[in-house]
């Protein structure tokens, strides 16, 4: 079975400084990995994911991942964010060999960004 | 532009009543999905299906029933609902290679 452990449940940072969003995974298989982001009051939004190639997955508004095989890791980046960066982000995986059902989601970190 | 929609984005219903919520995907998408958010604790499968009227139990499905007559609709049913199911739901769609989820914009419910 997998499971996915987000390490930090709150994150607060200040605007333009970098973040980092932490997330293992533990899976006996091979795996795909995403990325999703929750803003207040809406429904998930894929961020990236990673399917297979290179290890450093670029995705939306700035953010990046690198998959850790092993370190069994997939955590997410960016390099200065913004006060609208503030949401919710979900760490999610998925067995490729199953790869049309359910994702398996981390409980999620809170990102706050002040000014 | 890709669509997952559901029917209500908030809806207030009393114990015991019977509670529809309703998705809808214009992607063609074979496999549909329910999840429930609940603070501290992620986002939990509810039920999911890979084709019409074919349905699969995920994680937490006790109390609940889903209903797929259409490729397009996906229906979860609570048949007589309780205060411990205040909570978000999300519907979402995928192929059957799956690679990713398209989540719809959620709907909160509180039974009061």
């Amino acid at each position: 079975a997998q499971s996915v452990t987000q390490l930090d449940s709150q994150v607060p940072v200040f605007e333009e400084a970098p973040v980092e969003l932490r997330c293992n995974y533990s899976s006996s298989v091979s795996v795909y990995l995403f990325w999703y982001v929750q803003y207040p009051n809406q429904g998930l939004q894929l961020l990236l994911k990673y399917l297979s190639g290179s290890t450093l997955v670029k995705g939306i508004n700035g953010f990046e991942a690198e998959f850790n095989k092993s370190q069994t890791s997939f955590h997410l980046r960016k390099p200065s964010v913004h006060i609208s960066d503030t949401a919710e982000y979900f760490c999610a995986v998925l067995p490729a060999h199953q790869a049309g059902t359910a994702l398996i989601f981390g409980k999620g970190t809170t990102l706050s960004v002040s000014s | 532009d890709v669509k997952v929609t559901q029917s209500s984005r908030y809806l207030v219903k009393r114990t015991g009543e019977k509670v529809f919520l309703e998705c809808v995907q214009d992607m063609d998408h074979e496999n549909m999905f329910w999840y429930r958010q609940d603070p501290g604790l992620g986002l939990r499968l509810i039920y999911f299906s890979y084709d019409v009227k074919m349905k699969e139990k995920g994680d937490i499905p006790e109390g609940y029933s889903v209903s797929r007559e259409k490729k397009e609709r996906f229906s979860l049913i609570l048949e007589s609902a309780s205060t411990n199911q205040t909570s978000m739901y999300l519907c979402a769609s995928s192929t059957p290679t799956g690679a990713g989820q398209y989540f719809g914009p959620g709907t909160r419910l509180t039974v009061t």
